[in-house]
């Protein structure tokens, strides 16, 4: 089982919708919990962390399930410039490694 | 500008030749990183430094070499590049290894292909 995974997805999505990904770990250890962006052939950018109580960043919500080991992130109101590729990344404190899923694919159609 | 500087951007080498891609950071961060991304495998680390004269193996160390002489340059050495090496390479840093308070900041990346 990878450490942390995701579906690759595409989605494609039409604008203005709503739409949710998940991703799973494995090590129930896990410290902290990031959502990055990252868009065609460029570099990953921090979008958000995920807290154990949830939080929000406007069209942005991001949940985290210890029970269950998965985080989730949520967007509302899709726009054109929410295509791109989204990564979870976890944090096994333990060992201070951090690692990445293979992200999830996000297209949003006019 | 608060940024990680990767040099250079593009770079396609043969089999064997020795080459060097520079990573520099302003923000006075303790911890750097080199990633590689190759598609279906996400971002895979390849080494990291938690300070000066401090590296360590990441999950994929072979056939690289790093330094951390100055708290600003991470360089990546490949002394003898493979075409298995080509990828997407990205530098990165933080305050202090990953926290909510110590976020990772990525440097443009570095696509290099070797025939």
């Amino acid at each position: 089982r990878k450490e942390v995974e995701q579906d690759p997805g595409p989605f494609n999505v039409p604008e203005g919708a709503t739409v949710a990904f998940n991703c799973t770990y494995s090590n129930s250890a896990s410290q902290s919990f990031f959502w990055y962006r990252q868009d065609c052939r460029k570099e990953p950018k921090l979008l958000m962390s995920v807290y154990s109580s949830g939080n929000e960043d406007g069209r942005f919500t991001a949940q985290l399930n210890r029970a269950s080991q998965y985080i989730s992130l949520l967007i509302r109101d899709s726009k054109l410039s929410d295509s791109a590729t989204y990564l979870c990344v976890v944090n096994e404190a333990l060992n201070e490694k951090l690692t990445f899923g293979t992200g999830t694919r996000l297209t949003i159609i006019p | 500008e608060a940024q990680v500087t990767q040099n250079p951007r593009y770079l396609i080498t043969v089999t064997g030749k020795k080459l060097t891609v520079t990573c520099s950071q302003n923000m006075n961060h303790e911890y750097m990183s080199w990633y590689r991304q190759d598609p279906g495998l996400g971002l895979r680390q390849i080494y990291y430094s938690m300070n000066v004269e401090v590296t360590d193996k990441g999950d994929v160390p072979e056939g690289y070499k790093v330094s951390r002489k100055e708290k600003r340059n991470f360089p990546l050495i490949l002394e003898s590049p493979s075409p298995n090496q080509t990828s997407l390479y990205f530098c990165a840093s933080s305050f202090w290894g990953f926290s909510y308070n110590s976020p990772l900041h990525f440097g443009n990346g570095t696509r290099l292909t070797v025939t």
